[in-house]
């Protein structure tokens, strides 16, 4: 079974340009969460969507936004970039109901790197 | 709001026992979790444990929760240098997303 997919690996952008990064849960999960892990300060929650709906949103300006389509896949995009978002972005997918229930937790992807230049 | 907190860094001798440990704020968590971070990859689900118990045991990991004091500790038997990692330890939210910790990075000397 895949687990979760994100790409790009790694991305490069300008300041006051704007990223897209994508994250494919595993089969059948229908929450993906996503976060920012900035060097040294931790993970710090970004987006959780579930059933194409926005359920929770972290202390984020609204320039971090995103999307869930029909196949549970999700997007985020960060416009305006700012130096301080470089960081590894994180996605993770769970079964809502389930996702709770200590067997399950989160599974996190590899996370894609962004640099901000 | 809830907040979990751990030491930073972690150093011990391979062979012997490191524990690593957990204080968080959310009395109400069902479950709460140890995550494992090896450099460049995502996080791995280590272990977890329910609420309404004390100890749980895994092969080499041993996890003890304190509810009085909300207090998680994460005992790896046996340390080995492929346990060098960044462990983070996670509560639940109100059922809404985890809470992370700053995570411990463990430093496993030969």
């Amino acid at each position: 079974e895949a687990g979760v997919t994100q790409s790009p690996t790694h991305l490069i952008k300008t300041r006051g340009q704007q990223a897209t990064l994508r994250c494919s849960p595993i089969s059948g999960h229908t929450s993906v969460y996503w976060y920012q892990q900035a060097l040294g300060l931790g993970l710090q929650f970004l987006l959780w969507y579930d059933e194409g709906e926005e359920r929770n949103r972290g202390n984020f300006p609204p320039r971090f936004s995103g999307r869930q389509f029909p196949n549970y896949s999700s997007e985020l995009n960060v416009n305006a970039l700012e130096l301080e978002d470089s960081a590894l972005y994180l996605c993770a997918s769970s079964l809502e109901d389930m996702g709770r229930r200590g067997d399950y937790g989160y599974t996190f992807g590899s996370g894609t790197r962004l640099t901000v230049v | 709001g809830e907040d979990v907190e751990q030491s930073l860094f972690l150093s011990v001798r391979e062979g012997d026992s490191s524990v690593i440990n957990c204080t968080y704020t959310d009395s109400s968590s069902t479950y709460l979790y140890w995550y494992k971070q090896e450099p460049g990859a995502g996080l791995q689900l280590l272990t977890y444990i329910f609420s309404n118990m004390d100890m749980k045991q895994d092969q080499r990991l041993t996890v003890l929760l304190n509810k009085k004091d909300k207090h998680l500790s994460l005992r790896i038997a046996d340390t080995q240098t492929g346990d060098s990692a960044i462990y983070f330890c996670a509560e639940d939210n109100y059922g809404q997303n985890f809470v992370f910790g700053p995570g411990t990075r463990l430093s496993v000397l030969p």
